[in-house]
């Protein structure tokens, strides 16, 4: 089936640092890329949809200049959160959903980010 | 806009019984997909079964089958015999095609299934 591979699983970073999250699509393509974060005990809140070879859409509040979104080719897209603060610490995981009929979405296992 | 309501933050039942999650949703369109999602501990994100809105059959996977029911915009999953593995995160969701195949969330049920 279908597999999108996310890393790292968990990263810590020093405050004012930047970190790149990827998420590859290993046996289909990857048109479509969703970018979620996700708080305990919460649900999935949506941070960008990206199209590949286009530039990311952003929901209404999220940064653009901090979470830059690359989606440059059909297999790959990453996530840079940059100039990360405590507060970005938060769960990421990206979801990919391909150019076959089937309407499915494929979810990265998730990156913890923790900033300190 | 669509929205998607699951009004029951946490339920626990006993391994070996049934248990049925509410999700309501809101929509003007009449093309559309709904989701149920499992997400354990583990916290990956993992298809339990999906309803095309044409249907009008429920779908069924297993132990888990849904009650769709259009008119009321009701999506409810049932899981028969459950199992110690089942207790986990359950989110409903909701996709059209307008919407660049977005997902709309719900809150999620935390499942607890007791031994």
């Amino acid at each position: 089936g279908a597999v999108v591979s996310q890393h790292p699983s968990w990263v810590i970073c020093k405050s004012g640092t930047s970190v790149k999250i990827e998420c590859r699509s290993l046996d289909f393509q990857a048109t479509t890329m969703f970018w979620y974060r996700q708080f305990p005990k919460q649900s999935l809140m949506l941070m960008a949809t990206s199209n590949e070879g286009s530039k990311a859409t952003y929901e209404q509040g999220v940064e653009k200049d901090k979470f830059l979104i690359n989606h440059a080719s059909l297999t790959l897209s990453t996530l840079t959160v940059t100039s990360a603060h405590p507060e970005d610490s938060s769960f990421y995981i990206c979801s990919a959903r391909g150019n076959t009929g089937y309407h499915g979405y494929t979810f990265g296992s998730g990156t913890r980010l923790t900033v300190v | 806009a669509q929205t998607v309501t699951q009004s029951q933050p946490e339920m626990s039942v006993q391994e070996a019984e049934t248990v049925t999650l509410s999700c309501t949703y809101d929509t003007s369109e009449n093309n559309y997909y709904l989701f149920w999602y499992k997400q354990p501990p583990s916290r990956q994100m993992i298809l339990v079964i999906r309803q095309e809105a044409y249907k009008q059959q429920n779908a069924t996977e297993n132990r888990f089958s849904v009650n769709f029911q259009k008119a009321a915009k009701s999506f409810s999953l049932k899981i028969s015999d459950s199992q110690l593995g089942d207790t986990a995160m359950y989110f409903c969701a909701f996709m059209n095609f307008d919407s660049n195949y977005q997902l709309i969330w719900g809150a999620g049920t935390k499942l607890i299934i007791k031994p």
